[in-house]
């Protein structure tokens, strides 16, 4: 089965600070990565994908993620932190599109 | 472009009591599911469809049960509501394949009393 870890359920950074959202998965297959991002009382909007394509992944809002397949971990960052980052951030693996999410990371962006 | 709509956004359910959820897509994507998002523990799989006329359990089945009659519609339904099953319900759609991006809902807050 596959799962996927995150370390650190809530990190504060300071605006133009560096990001780092921290995801480990295990899986028994090449996997499928993802990052999701959750603004308050809203649903899910796909940031990044993973997908054998390139190691290194730039998604939307200038979010990257690093795919390292000895550590089997995503981590996701940003060089600069922005208020508007202010959010919860889930990392996932798809099983033929049946997703398995982190228990998320709660992003505080201090001015 | 609607993409996923669900409703209702907010409920308040008695023990016992039965309800539907509702979710539409208009993107002709074949995968639905259907996730509860709980604190600290990320958003869990319900039931998911390959398809009209294909549904089949995720990690969290009890409880809940779907249907899949048309492409577009993809409705969860609990039975007999309780009180564990308080939770933010998401709906998402996607193409079939495990590459692909899910489009979620805007959710549904349900509360069980």
């Amino acid at each position: 089965a596959q799962s996927v870890t995150q370390l650190g359920s809530h990190v504060s950074v300071s605006e133009g600070a560096l990001v780092l959202l921290r995801c480990n998965y295990s899986s028994s297959v090449p996997p499928y990565l993802f990052w999701y991002v959750q603004y308050p009382n809203q649903g899910l909007q796909l940031l990044l994908k993973y997908t054998s394509a390139a190691t290194l992944v730039k998604g939307i809002n200038g979010f990257e993620a690093e795919f390292k397949k000895s550590e089997t971990s995503f981590h996701l960052t940003k060089p600069s932190a922005h208020m508007s980052d202010a959010a919860e951030y889930f990392c996932a693996v798809s099983d033929w599109g049946a997703l398995t999410f982190g228990s998320g990371t709660r992003l505080q962006v201090q001015p | 472009n609607a993409g996923v709509t669900q409703t209702p956004k907010f409920q308040v359910l008695k023990t016992g009591q039965s309800m539907t959820l509702q979710c539409a897509q208009d993107m002709n994507h074949e995968y639905m599911s259907w996730y509860r998002q709980d604190p600290g523990m990320g958003l869990r799989l319900i039931h998911y469809s390959v398809g009209a006329g294909i549904t089949d359990q995720g990690e969290v089945p009890n409880g809940y049960n779907v249907s899949r009659s048309t492409t577009e519609d993809f409705p969860l339904r609990l039975l007999s509501a309780a009180p564990s099953q308080t939770s933010v319900y998401f709906c998402a759609s996607s193409r079939t394949g495990g590459d692909s991006e899910a489009f979620f809902g805007q959710g549904t807050r349900l509360t069980v009393v």
